[in-house]
Order: C-alpha cells, then structure tokens, then sequence
C-alpha cells in the first residue's frame, strides 16, 4: 500500500501561514493526494486534494512536487480554529489510505 | 457541499448488548460507503467497505460476524456492533463520496463515540 509520512506535530503563530509536509514516496501515478483535518471527537473534514498540479481552494493550497513524492498543504493564514490534526493521504483506487497526521498547534 | 449524518453521536452500552449506528448521505446517493475505527491518538483504520445492495468488504482482521453492515438502500448505511464488549469502546466514523466519475473529496460523519461498560 502507498503510504504517506508527516511530522508529528508542528507549531505556528497565529495569523502566520503554515506548511505542512508529506511524504509519499511509493505514490503511483493515478493515487491522488488528499489532505483532511479532524478536531478531536468529530469526523474528518475534507481540506484539498489534487494529482499533478498545485491547487488552491478557499481553505488552503496544496502544493505538489513536479516528481509528486512530496506535497505541502499551505494554510496562508492560520487562525486559532485551524488547530487540528491535518492528515495527508493518498486515494488508490479510491480507497483512502491514512497516515499518522500531523498535529497543528496554533499559538495565539 | 455533501453532508453525511451519523446517529447516535454517543452510545454507552452493557457488556454483551448490541448497537446500532446509522450512516446517511443527506444529499447525494452513496453506493459505497466506509467504516473507520478511531482509537485515542491513532489515525482512522478502515473496518469495512459497505456496498449497496449487496455485501460488504471487511479488511483483514475485522470480524464480520461481530460488525454486521447492512447498506439497504443509496442514502443508508448501518453498522451493528454485536454482542459488544469494553474492547469495542472506540471513535466509529462513517463516509461517502459521490462518486461522478471524479475524483471526489469523501464526506464523514460526525462520528460515534461508543463506550461498553
């Protein structure tokens, strides 16, 4: 299975962007990346998804490395309310695949 | 956007009962829809694929005796857990995805913290 890998967790200041890494090394050509959030004791909330280019929607952007075994989902402005576990996963075969997450603490 | 209801949002049981949780796709018909389990600090793990109409598809090491899926119609979902015991207790989690010949974001429910006493 494609697996997908993150720090565990990360800090940032509020109102400041924020990167978060991912690795997939193993990814094949048609897995797509997907990134979800989840804030504790709810269900996961989708954040962007894309295959070869970068994509931007209003909650984030994801960037994508031209040899896709990387990507960066980019919050250009975290509030408070981002403070989450941000999960990086790939769809093969659309199946979701997750990984561990990383946790996002947003210092005010 | 797509909304998926999960109902209860808390269950607390006796050992050795059965429970009921209920996956809906409010706006969208779903033919195949995703059971997770949450442990404290651990990502979600796939129980199960539940396919309309017909059986579901457990991952290896889910028993589906123990974690019966019924998926009757394109908006409904269920999953029972049967004769649950304290081990059961966990963070259940539902998913659709509307499938239109995309690639599609999945949709999750608010999730079903079950505790069996």
């Amino acid at each position: 299975d494609a697996k997908t890998t993150q720090p565990n967790s990360m800090e940032s200041n509020e109102e400041e962007p924020v990167h978060l890494p991912c690795n997939h090394s193993t990814i094949s050509g048609t897995d797509y990346i997907h990134w979800y959030r989840q804030l504790p004791s709810q269900g996961p909330e989708y954040v962007i998804h894309g295959l070869t280019s970068n994509v931007n929607n209003r909650m984030a952007s994801l960037a994508i490395a031209e040899d896709r075994k990387s990507s960066t989902l980019i919050l250009h402005r975290a509030t408070l309310r981002d403070a989450a576990v941000y999960y990086c996963i790939l769809d093969s075969n659309y199946q979701l695949i997750w990984g561990a997450g990383t946790k996002l603490i947003i210092k005010p | 956007g797509a909304v998926v209801s999960q109902h209860p949002s808390w269950v607390i049981c006796k050992s050795g009962t059965s429970v009921k949780i209920e996956c809906r796709s409010l706006d969208f018909q779903a033919t195949t829809m995703f059971w997770y389990r949450q442990f404290p600090k651990q990502s979600l793990m796939l129980m199960a694929t539940s396919n309309e109409g017909s059986k579901a598809t457990y991952e290896q090491g889910v028993e589906k005796d123990k974690f019966l899926i019924n998926h009757a119609s394109l908006t409904l979902s269920t999953l029972t857990v049967t004769s649950a015991h304290p081990e059961d207790s966990s963070f259940y989690i539902c998913s659709a995805r509307d499938w239109d010949g995309r690639n599609t974001e999945a949709f999750f429910g608010q999730g079903t913290r079950l505790t069996v006493v």
